[in-house]
Parts: structure tokens; C-alpha cells; sequence
């Protein structure tokens, strides 16, 4: 498996500001992705990064509020923007080796928005 | 109808004994299927990957799949307390769906001594 490092483990941030969360593969990687974990809830997807280009967004996830960058095949940043209280979430980032489809995660960063 | 459904548990089993954890999903087209553990406050870990139809071990962990029925279901023997923990299922449609993951919403499985 991968080793995925994931930064900030966790933050505190106020309404109205914007976070950027890192997430940093040890090798390059075919696919990556970022969830969100809401309190008590499973994961969903956010969107699929590629590198070189937007990001493809799931249902119900927009780039102005979850803009993702991808510049390279091991590189990829989050940003939830203008942050509310409903914001608090995990968010985890995911690699896909594009093998055989097994997708590992970053240990996450833990939001709360005051 | 939900893409992944699981029974939420929790689930009790004493130690040593089975705990049996199923899963169904309703896209006829799923390719590939996981169980991950999640431990309170962690990100999930892979413990098991499965593709075709049958059964497939992996130390005290066997995955079952039976497509036809769209069941996927996993069992882990001589349960330990360190296996208490929340089970995820996770589904991909293949590389038509850009091999995305389809999660149900977890089993809490606990293991009492």
C-alpha cells in the first residue's frame, strides 16, 4: 500500500475563513480522491482529482466551495471554502493505484468550524 | 433505495466467536468490493478485497460475494476485542464509473470478553 500523509491532522477554524488540507503520496498514484466523514456518518465522495486538469465533482459538491488542485501524481490540496458550522467534517484524502482498484486513506484531517 | 446498505449494529459477539457482517448493493454492474475497519477517531483501513463470486481468506478474515443475489458479506473468526471497530462496506463499479467507492453506512461490530 501506499504511504499517504495528510496535513492538518486537525483544526479549528472560524466561520467565514477557508482551509487548505495537503495530501502527499510516497509514490505516484493513477487516481485520487477526497471524502468527506460527517459526524456519526460514512464516507462520501467530494470528487475525483486529476492531475493536469479540474476536478470532477459528485453530486451535491461544487468547485467554488471545494476547489482541489492535482499538480502532479503524487500532490493534491482541498479547500473548503467560506466555512460554516455544517463544514465540520473529516475530510480524507484517497489513492487508487489503478491496479486492481484497492484504495487506501490518509488519516485524515478533523474540521470544526466555530 | 440506497446504492450500499448495512445493518448500523451494533453488532455483539463474545470473544472467539464468529461475527458474521453482511452488505448489499443494488448496481448490477459493481466489479469490485471491499471491507474496511475503521476505529473510533481513524481513517479506514483496507482489510479485505474481493472480485469474484465465492469466498476468499485472508487469515481470520473471509469475504463472500454472490453477485447474483448482490450480497457481499465478510466473517471474522476467533473475534478478539481489537476487532471491535466499525465495518465498512465499499463498492466500485469499475473503471466505467472512474473507479470510484460506493460506501454503506458501517456495522459497529463489538467483541465482549
Amino acid at each position: 500500500s501506499a504511504v499517504i500523509s495528510q496535513k492538518p491532522s486537525r483544526d479549528i477554524c472560524q466561520r467565514g475563513t477557508s482551509l487548505t488540507i495537503q495530501c502527499q503520496v510516497d509514490s505516484q498514484v493513477t487516481m485520487m480522491f477526497w471524502y468527506r466523514q460527517q459526524p456519526g456518518q460514512s464516507l462520501t465522495l467530494i470528487a475525483t482529482a486529476n492531475q493536469g486538469s479540474e476536478a470532477t465533482y459528485e453530486s451535491g459538491f461544487v468547485i467554488d466551495k471545494f476547489p482541489i488542485s492535482r499538480p502532479n501524481l503524487t500532490f493534491s490540496t482541498l479547500t473548503v471554502s467560506n466555512m460554516s458550522p455544517e463544514d465540520s467534517s473529516i475530510y480524507l484524502c484517497s489513492v487508487d493505484r489503478g491496479l486492481d482498484t484497492e484504495a487506501f486513506f490518509g488519516q485524515g484531517t478533523r474540521l470544526t468550524v466555530v | 433505495q440506497k446504492e450500499v446498505e448495512q445493518n448500523s449494529g451494533p453488532l455483539s459477539v463474545p470473544e472467539g466467536a464468529i461475527a458474521s457482517l453482511n452488505c448489499t448493493y443494488s448496481d448490477r454492474v459493481s466489479q469490485s468490493f471491499f471491507w474496511y475497519r475503521q476505529y473510533s477517531g481513524k481513517s479506514p483501513e483496507l482489510i479485505m478485497s474481493i472480485y469474484s463470486n465465492g469466498d476468499k481468506e485472508d487469515g481470520r478474515f473471509t469475504a463472500q460475494l454472490n453477485k447474483a443475489s448482490q450480497y457481499v458479506s465478510l466473517l471474522i473468526r476467533d473475534s478478539q476485542p481489537s476487532d471491535s471497530a466499525t465495518y465498512l462496506c465499499a463498492v466500485n463499479i469499475g473503471p466505467g464509473g472512474g473507479n470510484k467507492l460506493t460506501f454503506g453506512t458501517g456495522t459497529q461490530l463489538k467483541v465482549e470478553l
